[in-house]
């Protein structure tokens, strides 16, 4: 099946720094999205993103189909920004197995 | 307009039980896909129920079961409860199945098997 990896795992950053997370996919897609896991589990969404680029405020988004790579950018940080990023996409080879997720980014921003 | 609901939010059962998941999609959505998170294997996809039928199906075992109904909701159960199969249970609505076709995920049940 479809591979799903993201990077960097862990990220430690200062309140007010920019941070971009990386996920790359090995195949082609039909569907991509960055979620952000809240401290009680739920997955938000954050990015619905198969191709192109994408902005909500702070956040931004780009997905390269043609290189199987997709980066979230978060500018200017803030302490609720902390938590786990995931990556999911949908194997446009038939998402016979639903949406594949990568292992995530934990991302720990200091005051 | 309402988000996706699961319920209950929180169960505690023993080995050899059964539990049976719930879960409410956004109004007029009509996929339902449950996945599961452990800390060691992170998010799995479980299954995919499209208009009362399941479409998708991953790689867990019989003892993992659901069925949707006609107003969409969706129902997953787990027999034969093992340790293992303690985690958070996310549920996933959307307007079609498969496709270009964007997920919206509920709070999730979070199952604790002693």
């Amino acid at each position: 099946g479809i591979q799903v990896e993201q990077s960097p795992p862990d990220l430690i950053l200062q309140e007010g720094a920019n941070s971009t997370l990386r996920c790359n996919f090995s195949d082609s897609v039909n569907n991509l999205q960055w979620f952000h896991q809240n401290p009680w589990g739920q997955l938000i969404n954050l990015f619905y993103i198969p191709s192109g680029t994408k902005q909500n405020g702070r956040l931004s988004a780009t997905t390269v189909a043609t290189e199987r790579y997709s980066l979230l950018y978060i500018s200017s940080s803030q302490t609720t920004d902390s938590g786990v990023y995931f990556c999911a996409v949908l194997n446009s080879g038939g998402g016979a197995d639903g949406l594949t997720f990568g292992k995530g980014t934990h991302l720990i921003i200091q005051p | 307009k309402a988000g996706v609901t699961q319920t209950p939010r929180y169960l505690i059962k023993t080995r050899g039980q059964q539990v049976t998941l719930s879960c409410s999609p956004i109004s007029g959505h009509r996929s339902v896909s449950w996945y599961q998170q452990t800390p060691g294997q992170g998010l799995q996809f479980l299954f995919e129920y499209f208009s009362e039928t399941q479409r998708n199906k991953g790689n867990f075992p019989g003892r993992f079961s659901g069925r949707q109904f006609s107003n969409s909701r969706s129902e997953m159960n787990v027999s034969t409860l093992e340790l293992g199969d303690s985690a958070l249970y996310l549920c996933a609505s959307s307007p079609i199945s498969g496709g270009y076709n964007e997920q919206f995920f509920g709070p999730g049940t979070r199952l604790t098997v002693l």
